[in-house]
């Protein structure tokens, strides 16, 4: 069974924390990406990666920062955290450019 | 305004019934997507689609490039169903996806 796996399903951080969030897929993807989905809006592309030690920004990638030492692996930091960051946060992989095939389960982040 | 609409934004409905999700688009697509979220977080994929129509057990997709809308159909709804329906299109300019806001589905049994 193909899986996405995200390191916490809920965190509560306080303003100004370094925050991260880990995840990993186990099929040798080279496209992983991370997400923000907030109500009204739909999921927006924070960054995204294509390879190791590669990344690209997305739509939204101010207040982020991400890091791929490994394939598997992919994660997102928010080096300051900030109250407009409470948001469910989603991972993904695929093998396509742009194209995320399958999801981690999601990190809901509270930042109070 | 967004590149891609949903609607309705939210639908309730009877174990059984028959359920339309609408999506349209402003933007040229290479690819419409349709995903679903259950309660829990984690995404679907269910189709993919560039033209035409697909069916997967109870559910069908279309999709009418020339009037730039998708549809996705549940036939004999069931409340196993109820999750948030995406709608999200490649677009063709640059490749990359964008979302719809999601429709949040339930059926009650």
């Amino acid at each position: 069974d193909v899986k996405v796996t995200q390191s916490s399903r809920y965190l509560v951080k306080r303003t100004g924390e370094k925050v991260f969030l880990e995840c990993v897929q186990d099929m040798d993807h080279e496209n992983m990406f991370w997400y923000r989905q907030d109500p009204g809006l739909g999921l927006r592309l924070i960054y995204f990666s294509y390879d190791v030690k590669m990344k690209e920004k997305g739509d939204i990638p101010e207040g982020y920062s991400v890091s791929r030492e490994k394939k598997e692996r992919f994660s997102l930091i928010l080096e300051s955290a900030s109250t407009n960051q409470t948001s469910m946060y989603l991972c993904a992989s695929g093998t396509a450019l742009h194209t995320p095939n399958f999801f981690g389960q999601g990190t809901r982040l509270t930042v109070v | 305004k967004n590149e891609v609409e949903q609607s309705p934004q939210n639908l309730t409905a009877q174990e059984g019934e028959f359920i339309t999700i609408n999506c349209s688009y402003s933007v040229g697509i290479s690819a419409l997507h349709w995903l679903q979220q259950h309660p829990g977080g984690g995404i679907v994929s269910l189709f993919m689609l560039s033209s035409g129509k697909k069916k997967h057990g109870r559910l069908i997709a279309t999709i009418n490039i020339q009037e730039k809308h998708s549809s996705l159909h549940i036939t004999a709804s069931h409340p196993r169903d109820s999750a948030v329906y995406i709608c999200a299109v490649r677009k063709k300019d640059t490749q990359k996806l964008v979302f719809g806001q999601g429709t949040r589905l339930t059926i009650n049994p």
